[in-house]
């Protein structure tokens, strides 16, 4: 059963708009969330995090929202660019040491120009 | 190196084969992860390492699969008989400790079984 789940294999975007990637997961153990971004024939490359006890973290156009009641993450990307296009991961962690990341299936997106 | 490296990029082979796969962490990490990607799936844990020691093995998806790990570098996975549903990208990553938060991954390596 599949603790991190991204629903949508897919979205679009056109260029400057906002672009919203979400991400729901079961274990209410989790203490992290992290977004990997890859790109074809790479591997992932980490672009965001945040932890159990914020609800929200920045990092220039990329913003992480966490909803703990209702187990819900999404990343913001604002503008969305051409070279936003990408798989993104969301990805959780275990409150404890010694437990690797729980990946999501991916959710590609396409900002076109 | 600068980042975490493996090899082969890419390898095909006949079914019932064994294959290995390499992976050089980043220098200095202590923590080591093998995941792998299947066509049109997520990222799947197989198997970590805290130094040489992989205290949990049960992610690896059957006991054709093992791996190791000496020095506390350089880990090998290896997958026996190999069948045509092992084909995927194979990932390693590491982070400086096992209770490292990110992990950073290498480019990942292309296996076709046929």
């Amino acid at each position: 059963d599949q603790q991190v789940k991204q629903n949508s294999p897919s979205l679009s975007v056109q260029e400057g708009r906002i672009s919203i990637l979400n991400c729901d997961y079961t274990n209410s153990m989790f203490d992290y969330f992290l977004w990997y971004k890859k790109y074809p024939a790479e591997g992932p490359t980490f672009l965001i995090s945040i932890s159990s006890i914020k609800d929200k973290n920045e990092d220039g156009r990329f913003t992480v929202f966490l909803n703990k009641s209702a187990k819900h993450l999404s990343l913001h990307i604002v503008p969305s660019q051409p070279g936003d296009s990408a798989v993104y991961f969301c990805a959780a962690r275990l409150g404890k040491a010694g437990t690797a990341l729980i990946f999501g299936k991916g959710t590609t997106l396409s900002v076109s120009s | 190196g600068a980042g975490v490296s493996q090899s082969p990029s890419n390898k095909v082979t006949e079914k019932g084969k064994d294959v290995e796969l390499r992976c050089d962490p980043i220098s200095g990490h202590t923590a080591l992860y093998w995941y792998r990607q299947s066509l049109g799936q997520g990222l799947e844990f197989l198997i970590y390492f805290q130094g040489n020691s992989a205290p949990d093995k049960s992610g690896l998806p059957s006991d054709r699969f093992s791996a190791e790990r000496t020095g506390g570098s350089v880990s090998t996975l290896t997958i026996q008989r190999t069948q045509q549903e092992d084909s995927a990208v194979y990932l390693c990553a590491s982070s400086p400790t096992l209770s490292g938060n990110t992990i950073y991954f290498g480019e990942g390596s292309w296996l076709t079984v046929v």
